[in-house]
């Protein structure tokens, strides 16, 4: 079946510390990968994807590379603010039929002046 | 270009009742996926609507059923409210057919309470 596992929460950073959240995949074939963020009392926004082995995503300082031997996609980001926190959540979707999106648990990110 | 948007924002409702919720889909997506998101937790699947088909389910009973009209709105509807119920609801639209039809874009979600 389909699985996405990410690391515990919640996490706490001080302002430009550097950030990785965990998360690995279980699934058939060739799954896309995504990081969604919620900002609180909001719904989901799209932070970045890969669709294939060895790409990396990026978007607004975070990047994720799919790595296809460790089914892993790790969130990372070299300098965080303030601004970034929230919860981060971990997806992948099937490149067939319905294509609906599983969804890891999510990871609390505050980030601390 | 309009984003999701969901109506109602909050709803309350009591065991036993019944509830629609409504999602007018991004412009220009003929796609729409409803999730359930219960508190600390990632959004399950619920269905999807493709050109007003249901075009898969996820692990959720019958009392859980939807619409997609022509112009791409949507509508969940959810009969015999249960306590469990109490969750954060999401629609997500997107395009199939075009080389982003895996990217889903996410509405602000209705929250609804049933007591």
């Amino acid at each position: 079946g389909n699985s996405v596992t990410q690391m515990e929460g919640p996490v706490t950073l001080s302002e430009e510390a550097f950030l990785t959240i965990n998360c690995t995949y279980t699934a058939t074939g060739y799954p896309s990968l995504f990081w969604y963020v919620q900002y609180p009392g909001e719904g989901l926004q799209l932070l970045l994807k890969a669709t294939k082995a060895d790409d990396k995503g990026s978007n607004k300082g975070f990047e994720a590379t799919y790595r296809k031997e460790t089914t892993s996609f790790h969130l990372e980001k070299g300098s965080v603010q303030v601004s970034d926190s929230a919860v981060y959540f971990c997806a992948l979707s099937q490149q067939t039929g319905a294509n609906n999106l599983f969804f890891g648990t999510g990871t609390r990110l505050t980030v601390i002046p | 270009e309009t984003g999701v948007t969901q109506s109602p924002t909050h709803l309350i409702k009591t065991r036993g009742q019944q509830v629609t919720l409504r999602c007018s889909s991004q412009s220009g997506h003929n796609t729409v996926s409803w999730y359930q998101q219960a508190l600390g937790q990632g959004p399950q699947f619920i269905f999807q609507y493709y050109r007003e088909e249901e075009n898969g389910r996820g692990n959720f009973p019958p009392r859980f059923s939807g619409l997609q009209f022509p112009n791409y709105s949507s509508e969940l509807n959810v009969n015999a409210l249960e306590l469990d119920d109490s969750a954060l609801y999401l629609c997500a639209s997107s395009l199939e057919g075009t080389p982003s039809t895996d990217t889903q874009y996410f509405g602000p979600g209705t929250r609804l309470t049933v007591l």
